[in-house]
């Protein structure tokens, strides 16, 4: 089954900073790479995902870069807001079942 | 247009006892995973319906059981209940089974503390 390892498993910056999350996982046939947002007290909530087909994908804020070579992609988040604190989790897709990182809490001070 | 809806929101069970977790998908949706994330950790998959069938299952024992209506809700079993089965369950639902063609909505899942 996939092995999947997020790094850091926290992280504090200053409002306005960048953040970059790393995940590496195991099963070279994963073709699906999302990054969930997971606030206190609700579920994981998708924001953004890149397939193999593509190194990077870029929305706003928000971008994910995919190595499929080394098998690692990154979450970057761009002029940080204290919002954006939260735990971010990927899942990368490796045969039938999606399986979770451990989750990196991510905290912006303002 | 409702997103994913779970119930109830909180549960206090005893050690040995059964509880029962439900779930409707949003509109339009026809699968239904279940995932247990234990504090502090990331969501584990349990299992996954659709058509009414379990179609994946992940590493979890047979005290875990669920089921699937025709109208696409979902509910999760768990018998005899450890106290290592507190956690928050979360229900995701997809169109068509996954794999990355529909993008997982969840719900925000039922706490459940076995004391």
């Amino acid at each position: 089954g996939e092995n999947v390892e997020q790094h850091p498993s926290t992280l504090s910056v200053q409002e306005g900073d960048s953040a970059v999350i790393k995940c590496t996982y195991s099963d070279s046939a994963s073709n699906y790479f999302p990054w969930y947002k997971q606030e206190l007290g609700k579920g994981p909530q998708l924001i953004i995902d890149i397939r193999s087909n593509v190194g990077e994908k870029k929305d706003q804020r928000i971008a994910v870069t995919l190595n499929k070579t080394a098998k690692h992609f990154s979450l970057h988040i761009t002029e940080t807001q204290p919002e954006d604190s939260a735990v971010y989790f990927c899942a990368p897709l490796g045969g039938d079942d999606m399986r979770f990182g451990a989750g990196t809490r991510l905290t912006v001070k303002p | 247009d409702a997103g994913v809806t779970q119930s109830p929101t909180h549960l206090i069970k005893t050690r040995g006892q059964q509880v029962t977790l439900r779930c409707s998908p949003k509109s339009g949706h026809d699968t239904v995973s279940w995932y247990q994330q234990a504090l502090g950790q990331g969501p584990q998959f349990i299992f996954q319906y659709y058509e009414e069938e379990e179609r994946q299952r992940g590493n979890f024992p047979d005290r875990f059981s669920g089921h699937q209506f025709p109208n696409y809700s979902s509910e999760l079993n768990v018998n005899a209940l450890l106290l290592g089965d507190s956690a928050l369950y979360l229900c995701v639902s997809s169109l068509g089974q996954g794999g990355g063609n529909s993008p997982l909505h969840f719900g925000n899942g039922t706490r459940l503390t076995v004391t």
